[in-house]
């Protein structure tokens, strides 16, 4: 299967600032990559779909401005949450793959962000 | 769009204990079915799949897994446990090319 990288895997920021998330998948060409949200004992929330040279689609109440999506290559995709709160802390994950029929999404580990 | 529904959040067993966890969901069409184990610390890795054929489907690490169309269902189960099985357990239905996810079982095996 593939093999998902997220950096960092733990990250704090201070309410305000602004933190990139990295997403590489290190053996799949993907022109399509997915962004999740967990919060505590709450299931895997599809935030966006990552598109690669093109715009992200968001899903409704994802706020695009707010967590910023470039998927510049095949490889990589960044989420960057700017201005970020306390309640933009999260558990946030990435996966690859799975769109079409019959096939299987592959994950990152994920980053754990805590908004100080 | 698809919903999945996970009971009983914690479960604690004891090893050599059978697991069966519960999966229901709501969605008219064709659907993908999975079951994704994380483990402290670890991503999300796949124990199972059902796409079509046979409903009753085997993963890794002995466990299993069976379709139940007519109930929506797509329940795991292990018939004995071990301490390594301490994770949290996630039912996935894909449909229309969506993801969607449970809000997972924590395991806890005790030794």
């Amino acid at each position: 299967g593939a093999v998902v990288s997220q950096h960092p895997s733990r990250v704090i920021c201070k309410s305000g600032t602004s933190v990139k998330i990295e997403c590489r998948s290190l053996d799949f060409q993907a022109t399509t990559m997915f962004w999740y949200r967990q919060f505590p004992k709450q299931s895997l929330m599809l935030m966006a779909t990552s598109n690669e040279g093109s715009k992200a689609t968001y899903e409704q109440g994802v706020e695009k401005d707010k967590f910023l999506i470039n998927h510049a290559s095949l490889t990589l995709s960044t989420l960057t949450v700017t201005s970020a709160h306390p309640e933009d802390s999260s558990f946030y994950i990435c996966s690859v793959g799975g769109t079409g029929v019959g096939t299987e999404a592959f994950f990152g580990q994920g980053t754990r962000l805590t908004v100080v | 769009a698809q919903s999945v529904s996970q009971h009983n959040h914690h479960v604690i067993l004891s090893e050599a204990a059978s697991l069966e966890l519960g999966c229901n969901y709501s969605y008219g069409g064709t659907v993908n079915l999975f079951w994704y184990v994380q483990y402290p610390g670890q991503h999300l890795q796949l124990l199972l799949k059902y796409f079509s054929g046979d409903p009753l489907v085997k993963g890794i690490k002995g466990f299993e897994a069976e379709f139940i169309k007519s109930k929506f269902s797509f329940n795991l189960r292990k018939p004995s446990v071990q301490w390594s099985d301490t994770a949290e357990y996630f039912c996935a239905v894909k449909g229309n090319n969506r993801l969607a996810f449970g809000k997972g079982n924590q395991v806890v095996v005790i030794p």
